[in-house]
């Protein structure tokens, strides 16, 4: 079974400061979707950013971007000129097609004033 | 569109009670699921259906129950609620045309507590 790993439980980052969230994940195949979901105190879960295995080039949205190893099976988060309202849990998530999703254990980020 | 739809959003039940949460997604998905959340554990796959008809167990099933009468709905069964269920119930759906990233849409969530 694929598993994803977490390692940081909080991280703590200045408003209009850069944090990097890691992330990396154990599987077999090369072809799968790297997913990064924020879930803010409504507990609605909503989608960050996506990375297709088979694509070199980091994923990026705005303010987010991803550092895809894939030799490494790492997925970072990096979140640029942080705001109070990224404060939240931070859920990386692996997909296989035709699967559903494995999510890590969650890293929750707090953005200082 | 509404989306996903779950209810109730608040639920406590006493122990060996059932109950049903219901899931409902009006944007033909043929893919949905169930993943309960526990603290320091992120989201963990129930029971999920690849359409219709069609259910298959994810990685926590025991306890639970599924079924997919309709492409909208997939209800969430528990037969017999013990504590170990309190959680929070996620329920979600995806279309998946091949070579997509199967970007998955969740509902609000229910909190569930058994006493």
């Amino acid at each position: 079974a694929q598993t994803v790993t977490q390692s940081q439980p909080e991280m703590s980052v200045q408003e209009a400061e850069t944090v990097t969230l890691s992330c990396t994940y154990d599987t077999s195949e090369s072809d799968y979707y790297l997913f990064w979901y924020k879930q803010p105190p409504s507990r609605q879960m909503i989608l960050v950013i996506r990375q297709e295995a088979y694509k070199q080039q980091n994923a990026t949205e705005n303010r987010f971007s991803v550092n895809f190893q894939k030799a490494a099976k790492s997925f970072s988060l990096k979140i640029s000129d942080s705001q109070l309202g990224d404060a939240a849990m931070y859920f990386c998530a692996y997909r296989e097609a035709g699967n559903m999703l494995t999510f890590g254990g969650g890293t929750r980020l707090m953005v200082k004033p | 569109n509404a989306g996903v739809t779950q209810t109730p959003k608040f639920q406590v039940l006493k122990t060996g009670q059932s109950m049903t949460l219901q899931c409902a997604q009006d944007m033909n998905h043929e893919y949905m699921s169930w993943y309960r959340q526990d603290p320091g554990m992120g989201l963990r796959l129930i029971h999920y259906s690849v359409g219709a008809g069609i259910t298959d167990q994810g990685e926590v099933p025991n306890g639970y129950n599924v079924s997919r009468s309709t492409t909208e709905d997939f209800p969430l069964r528990l037969l017999s609620a013990a504590p170990s269920q309190t959680s929070v119930y996620f329920c979600a759906s995806s279309y998946q045309p091949p070579g997509t990233s199967l970007e998955q849409f969740f509902g609000p969530g229910t909190r569930l507590t058994v006493l």
